[in-house]
């Protein structure tokens, strides 16, 4: 089965400026997530759609961070505007069911930084 | 809140040999998962194995195994005969149960030296 495809790989900004990630989740996978990863840390969960409904986006700055999952399918993550400490990677990952034992599986990534 | 820690930012091995990766954790239930990721350099997060807390025997996947000491909240994964593919960051992450957020630890860079 294809995986999670996530675009661009690279995108380097100026801080102020806007950003935009998108996400395409494995077929079927109801849940998808997005994770920051700062640079030496785990990731860390921004936002959690299940189907086209947030479910928890507690850790989300909603300030300058939106997202969305348009049909309960693709999504996309927006900064604006972004910051310094905004570099990292953004991870985004699918799963059956929010509860699946099975893990997530994620994508490569896109690695943000902000100058 | 449950919490992962990983001790050791950094690791490295020969090739061929063994190495023990450790990872404590802090939750006050019963039913929850845990999982070794690997990320290699191109940053895609790859699921190595998962353990149930309600099974006693440690999982095992191919030169991966873990040793899960449930009483003891520790979750460590061994590689045997290490190969240079294994070079990574390697995330332990904690489930659980009837939860939807997937907590990760800080990581654990592995190099495998030839």
């Amino acid at each position: 089965e294809a995986g999670v495809a996530q675009s661009p790989r690279y995108k380097i900004i100026e801080k102020r400026q806007s950003v935009a990630f998108w996400c395409n989740p494995i077929s079927g996978h109801a849940t998808l997530y997005w994770y920051q990863q700062i640079l030496g840390q785990g990731p860390k969960l921004l936002i959690q759609f299940q189907n086209n409904g947030v479910v928890d986006d507690s850790q989300l700055p909603k300030d300058r961070f939106s997202a969305e999952r348009l049909k309960g399918v693709d999504s996309t993550l927006k900064i604006q505007p972004a910051k310094l400490e905004d570099s990292a990677v953004y991870l985004c990952a699918s799963s059956l069911a929010a509860t699946s034992p099975y893990g997530y599986t994620f994508g490569s990534g896109t690695r943000l930084t902000v100058v | 809140a449950q919490t992962v820690t990983q001790s050791q930012p950094e690791m490295s091995v020969q090739e061929a040999e063994t190495v023990t990766l450790s990872c404590t954790y802090d939750t006050s239930e019963n039913n929850y998962y845990l999982f070794w990721y690997k990320q290699p350099p191109s940053r895609q997060m790859i699921l190595v194995i998962r353990q149930e807390a309600y099974k006693q025997q440690n999982a095992t996947e191919n030169r991966f195994s873990v040793n899960f000491q449930k009483a003891a909240k520790s979750f460590s994964l061994k590689i045997s005969d290490s190969q240079l593919g294994d070079t990574a960051m390697y995330f332990c992450a904690f489930l659980q149960g009837g939860s939807e957020k997937l907590v990760f630890g800080k990581g654990t860079k592995l190099t495998v030296n030839p």
